[in-house]
């Protein structure tokens, strides 16, 4: 079993709608979720990082964790075009292991 | 850019050479890690150095060797590679104490090994 795994897509979202992005983990004992943005060939940048259950917004994106089912979302409202990226979910346990998931690619058709 | 910066940016090598790659981080962090991004593949951690004292190793093959003279730099050198290590390494560092804290990452090397 992997150690986070997601929906690897592609996921085609048309401009201006929800675009939603799943993460599950393994790890019971993780405490630190984060989504990182990563545009083609650039490094991925962190978009969002949730700790706690229940769901926290910043701007159009939202994070949801649920840690009793061991997962974690990534909601962006108002898609744009430049929201096409690829999403990576990482989860971070106490040991300060991190695990990436493979990606899921996202596509805003204008 | 980020705090953290990697040189070269691209790097094109034979299989017989000797090469380094060169990470540093200005944000004050303990703990820093090279990745390897393979197409299709998640990120794989290759390294980590916690305090500038290497506390994993993710069965990476000897060629790459990795050195950490302080917690601010960070060196991956690189000997008689293979076609299949041709990746995108990425340097990353955190707060390794603070659990909460995530990684930063640099803007990676693209290797490639013909």
């Amino acid at each position: 079993q992997k150690e986070v795994e997601q929906n690897s897509g592609p996921l085609s979202v048309p401009e201006g709608a929800i675009a939603s992005l799943n993460c599950t983990y393994s790890d019971r004992g993780s405490q630190s979720f984060f989504w990182y943005r990563q545009y083609s060939g650039k490094s991925p940048e962190l978009i969002m990082s949730i700790y706690s259950n229940g769901d926290k917004e910043d701007g159009r994106f939202t994070a949801q964790l649920n840690k009793a089912s061991q997962y974690v979302s990534l909601l962006i409202r108002d898609s744009q075009p430049s929201d096409s990226a690829t999403y990576l979910c990482a989860v971070r346990n106490t040991g300060n292991q991190f695990y990436f998931g493979t990606g899921t690619s996202l596509t805003v058709i204008p | 850019e980020t705090g953290v910066t990697q040189t070269p940016r691209h790097l094109v090598m034979g299989m017989t050479n000797k090469k380094s790659l060169k990470c540093e981080q200005h944000l004050g962090h303990n703990a820093m890690y090279w990745y390897k991004q393979s197409a299709k593949k998640p990120l794989e951690l290759m390294f980590v150095y916690n305090f500038k004292e290497q506390t994993e190793n993710n069965s990476v093959p000897s060629r790459f060797s990795p050195e950490c003279p302080n917690s601010s730099h960070l060196f991956l050198h690189l000997h008689t590679l293979q076609p299949e290590d041709s990746a995108l390494y990425l340097c990353a560092s955190s707060y390794s104490k603070i659990v909460s804290e995530t990684q930063y990452f640099g803007p990676g090397t693209r290797l490639l090994v013909l």
